[in-house]
């Protein structure tokens, strides 16, 4: 079975510019996770939804930051404009229900200069 | 307010020898959830244990067990007989009743096992 498929898994650009990144969660899944880690902060959660429906949004750090899940296969992470210290691996993890677990995908590691 | 402590930041050990990673919460709720992951070199977290805070029973799966005890708040991982695969970074997690989904993760321990 496929697990969670992130792209792209590395992105580099310049400060000011969009990023977008995506995010396809294992089929039948209803939670979608966006977590973001850094060496400073360490893991940190941005957002989760439910049955494509925002759930808590607390930790996205500012309004640069925006996540929408249009449909249950589908979500993604935008950053406008981007910013040095948004340098980071961006995870999607999405789960069935069980209370913490979470199936993570490989990441997208974003460098912006 | 909810927190994870890992102190261990780095650990090696030789093959074979058995390790434990530390984890210490805090939390004011009476029921929770606590949580080990593992991050190999690849990147994507791969979920351990989960365990609720009613149940203090220790857990075995193969060489992996973990020790929970409520009296002082720890949740630690022993893995026995270590192997180079075991090498990763490890997290410890806690979430709270309320928002079971939301996870407060520990800073990790990296381990590392050779050979």
């Amino acid at each position: 079975d496929a697990g969670v498929i992130q792209s792209p898994r590395h992105e580099v650009t310049e400060m000011g510019q969009e990023v977008t990144l995506r995010c396809k969660p294992i089929s039948g899944h209803d939670y979608l996770f966006w977590y973001r880690q850094t060496m400073m902060r360490g893991l940190e959660l941005l957002i989760y939804f439910n049955n494509n429906v925002p759930i808590d949004d607390s930790g996205m750090p500012e309004d640069r930051f925006s996540a929408k899940m249009p449909n249950a296969s589908f979500s993604t992470l935008k950053i406008q404009p981007s910013e040095p210290r948004d340098s980071a691996v961006y995870f999607c993890a999405s789960n069935l229900g069980l209370p913490g677990e979470l199936f993570f995908g490989e990441g997208s590691r974003l460098t912006v200069l | 307010a909810q927190k994870v402590t890992q102190a261990q930041t780095e650990i090696s050990v030789v093959e074979k020898e058995d390790v434990t990673l530390d984890c210490v919460y805090e939390t004011r709720d009476t029921t929770y959830y606590l949580f080990w992951y593992k991050q190999p070199p690849s990147g994507e977290l791969v979920f351990l244990i989960r365990r609720n805070s009613f149940d203090e029973q220790n857990e075995i799966s193969g060489r992996y067990s973990w020790n929970f005890q409520k009296s002082t708040s720890s949740f630690n991982f022993t893995i026995t007989a270590s192997q180079v695969v075991d090498s990763a970074v490890y997290f410890c997690a806690l979430s709270e009743a309320g928002n079971t989904d939301k996870l407060i993760f520990g800073t990790g321990t990296r381990l590392q096992v050779f050979p």
